[in-house]
């Protein structure tokens, strides 16, 4: 069956420090997602994305936050000065349609020092 | 904002018991979908849920869709060990636009006693 694949599945970076987290969606899905869930809370909206570019940003989404379909089958999110509170699991998901159900990564989980 | 209010927290359960979850919503949602997360993955999809009233079930798992569209609940029959993980409740509001995004419950943590 097919899967979203995200990579890698921990990084680890120093406070200030750009990141990217890369996730390969469902190779035939429209619609991607990420989101994020810092320990022991729920997960939280980040931004979804259709047809280049970004159709909904939560507010956690800000200036630091930036999002990327650089060729046919990866999506990447990148932190550009990361922060201690960015650490979290970063799960990216994709769908095929709006109606459909959203596919989940197994996610990258992001530690800040 | 939209919130989803998930309950139990948790549950500690003998195998063979029955289970039930459920979330309830401040506002409608058109769709609400089940997830199960295991340590260390993302949720994976258990149910989808379109219409108010719907009943569904896949295999020992049945969910509804409530029919005020600001509830739902998850039933597992006759529970197993590998039952165990947490169980998430997300709401979407399909007609809203272009917003997608899934709002999601705390989690119910299931730990089931072989």
């Amino acid at each position: 069956e097919p899967e979203v694949t995200q990579t890698p599945s921990h990084q680890v970076t120093q406070m200030g420090q750009e990141v990217i987290l890369r996730c390969v969606p469902i190779s035939n899905h429209l619609y991607f997602y990420w989101y994020r869930q810092i320990l022991g809370q729920k997960v939280e909206f980040l931004v979804s994305f259709y047809n280049n570019e970004i159709s909904e940003k939560s507010e956690i989404f800000d200036d630091q936050f930036s999002v990327e379909r650089p060729d046919g089958s990866n999506f990447t999110l990148k932190i550009r000065s990361t922060k201690l509170e960015d650490s979290a699991m970063y799960f990216c998901a994709s769908s095929l349609y709006r109606e459909q159900p959203q596919h989940f990564g197994d996610g990258t989980r992001l530690s800040i020092l | 904002g939209q919130q989803l209010n998930q309950s139990p927290q948790s549950m500690f359960i003998q195998e063979g018991e029955d289970v039930s979850m459920n979330c309830t919503s401040s506002s409608i949602f058109n769709t609400w979908l089940w997830y199960k997360q295991d340590p260390g993955e993302g949720p994976v999809l258990l149910i989808a849920l379109y219409k108010a009233g719907e009943l569904t079930s896949n295999g020992r798992l049945t969910a509804q869709f409530g029919i005020t569209r600001k509830d739902s609940f998850l039933n597992i029959s006759a529970s197993i060990p590998s039952d165990v993980g947490i169980y998430f409740c997300a709401g979407q509001d399909s007609n809203a636009g272009n917003n997608r995004k899934l709002i999601w419950g705390l989690g119910t943590s299931l730990a089931v006693n072989p």
